[in-house]
C-alpha cells in the first residue's frame, strides 16, 4: 500500500532531550516535507526536501533539522525541544518538486514537551 | 503573500441534506487546489486535487469547483452523512518556486446529525 509513515504516533518528553520523529514513503517521491498544526495557526511548513540531500527552510524551522540520506527518509530533529514546539507533527509527499502534483500526508505525530 | 480563508469555522447539518463549504484565497496564481479530510486528532486525507486549468473534479459524493480568477473553490458534499462528520481543509499551491508548500485554510469542521 503506497503510504507516508511516522514514527513514533505520539510522544511526551521533558525540555531538552533532543528526539527524532521518523518519516518514511514507499512511493519514491522526490519530495518530502514537513509541517505543524496549532490550534488557531493552522498547517505551517517547517522543512522541505526536494531530494536526497537537498533541503531547505520553510516557514517555521526556528529548533527543528532534518536530513535526507535516503530518498525515503525524512527525519525531524529537534535537538533541545521546547514547551512550544508542543504540537501535530505531519509528513508530507509529492513525486517531484514543484507544484502540481497531488501531496499525501503521514497520519501525524503529536508531541508533547514538558 | 497567500491567504486561503475558509468560512465559517463550523458547520452542522441534519443527515442527508447536501451542502457546500467554501475556500477563498487572495492570490489567484497557484498550480492547485487540494481539498483534504481530517478526523479528529488523525492525517490528511487527500479527498479531491484540482489543477488550476481545471474547473472541477468529482469523486463518489464529492465534487469540487475552482475559480481561480475570483479566489474561490467550492466543495459540494451530495447526500450527507454521519461519517461525513470531520474537519475540511482546502490547500493551494504556488505557481513559481519548486518548493511545493501548502498554504493552508483553518478548516470547517462539519458535524453531520443523525
Amino acid at each position: 500500500e503506497a503510504q507516508v509513515t511516522q514514527n513514533p504516533r505520539y510522544l511526551i518528553t521533558v525540555t531538552g532531550k533532543k528526539l527524532t520523529v521518523t518519516c518514511s514513503q514507499n512511493m519514491n517521491h522526490e519530495y518530502m516535507s514537513w509541517y505543524r498544526q496549532d490550534p488557531g495557526l493552522g498547517l505551517r511548513q517547517i522543512y522541505y526536501s526536494m531530494n536526497v540531500e537537498v533541503t531547505d527552510k520553510g516557514d517555521v524551522p526556528e529548533g527543528y533539522k532534518v536530513s535526507r540520506k535516503e530518498k525515503r527518509n525524512f527525519p525531524l530533529i529537534l535537538e533541545s525541544p521546547s514547551p512550544n514546539q508542543t504540537s501535530l507533527y505531519f509528513c508530507a509527499s509529492s513525486l517531484v518538486p514543484y507544484s502540481y502534483n497531488e501531496q499525501f500526508f503521514g497520519p501525524g505525530t503529536r508531541l508533547t514537551v514538558l | 503573500k497567500q491567504e486561503v480563508t475558509q468560512i465559517p469555522a463550523a458547520l452542522s447539518v441534519p443527515e442527508g441534506e447536501n451542502l457546500v463549504l467554501n475556500c477563498s484565497f487572495t492570490d489567484s496564481a497557484i498550480y492547485n487546489l487540494q481539498w483534504f479530510r481530517q478526523d479528529p486528532g488523525k492525517g490528511l486525507t487527500s479527498l479531491l486535487l484540482i489543477q488550476s486549468s481545471q474547473r472541477e473534479q468529482t469523486s463518489g459524493r464529492l465534487n469540487a469547483s475552482l475559480d481561480k480568477s475570483s479566489g474561490r473553490s467550492t466543495l459540494y458534499i451530495a447526500a450527507s452523512q454521519p461519517g461525513d462528520s470531520a474537519t475540511y481543509l482546502c490547500a493551494v499551491s504556488p505557481y513559481t518556486g519548486a518548493n511545493s508548500k501548502l498554504t493552508f485554510g483553518k478548516g470547517i469542521t462539519l458535524s453531520v446529525r443523525p
